[in-house]
């Protein structure tokens, strides 16, 4: 039974490139969250979504970040034209139900803008 | 100020020892409260959920939670090298985003 599983754990892009980071939930789970983790801080809300419905985009920047989670395959985040300040992990999360404490992360993306 | 206070670490202690770790936060709205380890470059793995305030034990571990006083704490028994992680405290409204601490660093000698 395989876990929420991201793609790539690492990914390393230059200043203005775009990021595009994957996420594939536990099997019958249909609530994706995104967190954000700078160093020596804790996990910052990003956005939770359900199957093609974006639910709580709170703690999303208004530009050059978005999210979607379509009837088939993983849920992407993207992130366009990256700044260095863009630098962080980015975990993925997933809830079999909407309540949030139970939540099954996976083992992050690590993006490096350079 | 930040929602969620949690001491940064690192925390070393002896194999075999009592570890607490806390937390305070300043929102009352907070209902649900979540411990959530973390080993390096992995994705953390809830511990403890919790409602309301008192005790919740798990094997080694006890959740406490003081609502009056807005603290929170875990308590690790006869602890061991493999329970060397950052632990995250997480609080919950009742709304869809949790709120996390910074998370302690704890380091188990053995």
């Amino acid at each position: 039974n395989a876990g929420v599983m991201q793609n790539p754990r690492h990914l390393v892009r230059r200043r203005g490139q775009e990021a595009r980071l994957r996420c594939s939930p536990v099997k019958g789970h249909s609530h994706v969250y995104w967190y954000r983790q700078l160093p020596e801080e804790g996990l910052k809300f990003m956005v939770y979504l359900q199957k093609e419905n974006i639910i709580d985009e709170s703690g999303m920047p208004k530009e050059r970040f978005s999210a979607e989670f379509p009837k088939e395959g993983p849920s992407i985040l993207r992130i366009q034209q990256v700044v260095r300040g863009d630098s962080a992990a980015y975990f993925c999360a997933s809830s079999p139900q909407e309540r949030t404490g139970q939540l099954f992360f996976g083992s992050g993306t690590q993006l490096s803008v350079l | 100020q930040k929602e969620v206070e949690q001491d940064p670490g690192p925390l070393s202690v002896p194999e075999g020892a009592i570890v607490s770790l806390n937390c305070t936060y300043s929102n009352s709205a907070f209902q649900y409260f979540m411990w959530y380890r973390q080993y390096s470059r992995k994705g953390p793995e809830l511990l403890m959920y919790t409602y309301s305030s008192g005790n919740k034990e798990d094997g080694r571990f006890t959740a406490q939670v003081d609502k009056s006083s807005k603290y929170i704490s875990l308590f690790i028994r006869d602890s061991q090298p493999s329970d060397s992680a950052t632990y995250l405290c997480a609080m919950d409204t009742g709304r869809r985003a949790l709120t996390f601490g910074s998370g302690t660093r704890l380091q188990v000698q053995p």
